[in-house]
């Protein structure tokens, strides 16, 4: 069954370093979306992307965060400036074109940051 | 911003129990989805529901659409250990694809 893809796993870096957080939606999907949890809370938005271009944000994605599809199978989420706050669990996910299928999003495992 | 209540937050069941939970909230929603999610793993999707009133069933888990469009409920019957988890809501609003998700309800079973 396909599935959605993320790495890595795990990603330590120093506060104020640049991260990039790698997915691999299901294949025959065109919407993709990042979220991110922090540890025992519940999920949250970040942005969505579909035709090469960000379809909506939330008010946690600010001018550090940006995302790119560098080619047809990547979507990555970069942090340019992390900070202590930015430590989660980003999650993306991807969802079909049919219009039943859009509403159903995939999640792939996750990526555990941890910004020291 | 849109808000989606759900309770209770966390459940202590003997296994073989039957357990139900619900979202709901004062905005309506035209989809309204349910997902588990365990330790250290993504939220995975259990059961999609697109209109008021539809009940849907996959496999021990029942969930169902509100009438009023504002809530939602899920239910497992004969609860087993493999059940353990966080179950969360998440709707989905006319206006937008955003998922708007619900604080989720912690599955625990009683040894």
């Amino acid at each position: 069954e396909p599935e959605v893809t993320q790495t890595p796993s795990h990603q330590v870096t120093q506060m104020g370093q640049e991260v990039i957080l790698r997915c691999v939606p299901i294949s025959n999907h065109l919407y993709f979306y990042w979220y991110r949890q922090i540890l025992g809370q519940k999920v949250e938005f970040l942005v969505s992307f579909y035709n090469n271009e960000i379809s909506e944000k939330s008010e946690i994605f600010d001018d550090q965060f940006s995302v790119e599809r560098p080619d047809g199978s990547n979507f990555t989420l970069k942090i340019r400036s992390t900070k202590l706050e930015d430590s989660a669990m980003y999650f993306c996910a991807s969802s079909g074109y049919r219009f039943r299928l859009t509403y159903e999003q995939y999640f792939g495992p996750g990526t555990r940051l941890t910004v020291t | 911003g849109q808000q989606l209540n759900q309770s209770p937050q966390s459940m202590f069941i003997q296994e073989g129990e039957d357990v139900s939970m619900n979202c709901t909230s004062s905005s309506i929603f035209n989809t309204w989805l349910w997902y588990k999610q365990e330790p250290g793993e993504g939220p995975v999707l259990l059961i999609a529901l697109y209109k008021a009133g539809e009940l849907t069933s996959n496999g021990r888990l029942t969930a169902q659409f509100g009438i009023t469009r504002k809530d939602s409920f899920l239910n497992i019957s004969a609860s087993i250990p493999s059940d353990v988890g966080i179950y969360f809501c998440a709707g989905v609003m006319d206006s937008n694809y955003q998922l708007i998700w619900g604080a989720g309800t912690k599955l625990i079973i009683k040894p």
